[in-house]
């Protein structure tokens, strides 16, 4: 059973441009989270989503930024013209069922590198 | 709102030590607590979690955790390091079943000497 699958593991952008990310979860995991991690800093919620639906975006910029995941395929997280300051890593969780019953399982991420 | 402390960013210790990290939570709600360990350049690894029931909680590569609610904390604990131990460690906590999300604390990055 293949774990979380992020894609790519390093991403360059020149500023303005959109950085698309994106995340098979598990196989049987219909619940995905994203995050973001800072250097010096914990990782940070954004987004939660089950398929089709996104649950919880309380922690996602209100601009440029969006996330998905459809009936088929991967989740998307999108940045829209990317600043430098969204240099970071985003880490995708997938898990069976709300993050509180069980374990959430990480991919491994994809640096985002804005230049 | 939730809240993760994870008290000092780096512990050194040497092989052989006991291995002490520290975290307090903040909940309005009975909490789900979790330890994750992050290696240079991988994903997060749950190493252990607390749900409900035995306050004590043992997980992977002899770690373990208590859960103390007068104290509000979840220490993580492994009573001898060794040199595989080093990576950054992350407390997160949860609402309970209801929770729609993992509040991760800051991380503490352990080092081991020899």
């Amino acid at each position: 059973n293949a774990g979380v699958m992020q894609n790519p593991r390093h991403l360059v952008r020149r500023r303005g441009q959109e950085a698309r990310l994106r995340c098979s979860p598990m196989k049987g995991h219909s619940h995905v989270y994203w995050y973001r991690q800072l250097p010096e800093e914990g990782l940070k919620f954004m987004v939660y989503l089950q398929k089709e639906n996104i649950i919880d975006e309380s922690g996602m910029p209100k601009e440029r930024f969006s996330a998905e995941f459809p009936k088929e395929g991967p989740s998307i997280l999108r940045i829209q013209q990317v600043v430098r300051g969204d240099s970071a890593a985003y880490f995708c969780a997938s898990s069976p069922d709300r993050v509180g019953f069980g374990e959430a399982f990480f991919g491994q991420g994809t640096r985002l590198t804005v230049v | 709102a939730q809240s993760v402390t994870q008290l000092g960013s780096h512990v050194s210790v040497s092989e052989g030590a006991l291995v002490l990290l520290r975290c307090n939570y903040s909940s309005s709600v009975p909490p789900y607590l979790f330890w994750y360990v992050q290696y240079p350049n991988q994903g997060l690894q749950l190493l252990l979690k607390y749900t409900t029931g035995a306050t004590l909680v043992k997980g992977i590569n002899g770690f373990e955790a208590e859960f103390k609610k007068s104290e509000t904390s979840f220490h993580l604990t492994k009573p001898s390091a060794h040199m595989s131990d080093a990576a950054e460690y992350f407390c997160a906590v949860s609402e309970g079943q209801a929770g729609t999300a993992l509040i991760f604390g800051k991380g503490t990055t352990l080092s081991v000497s020899s």
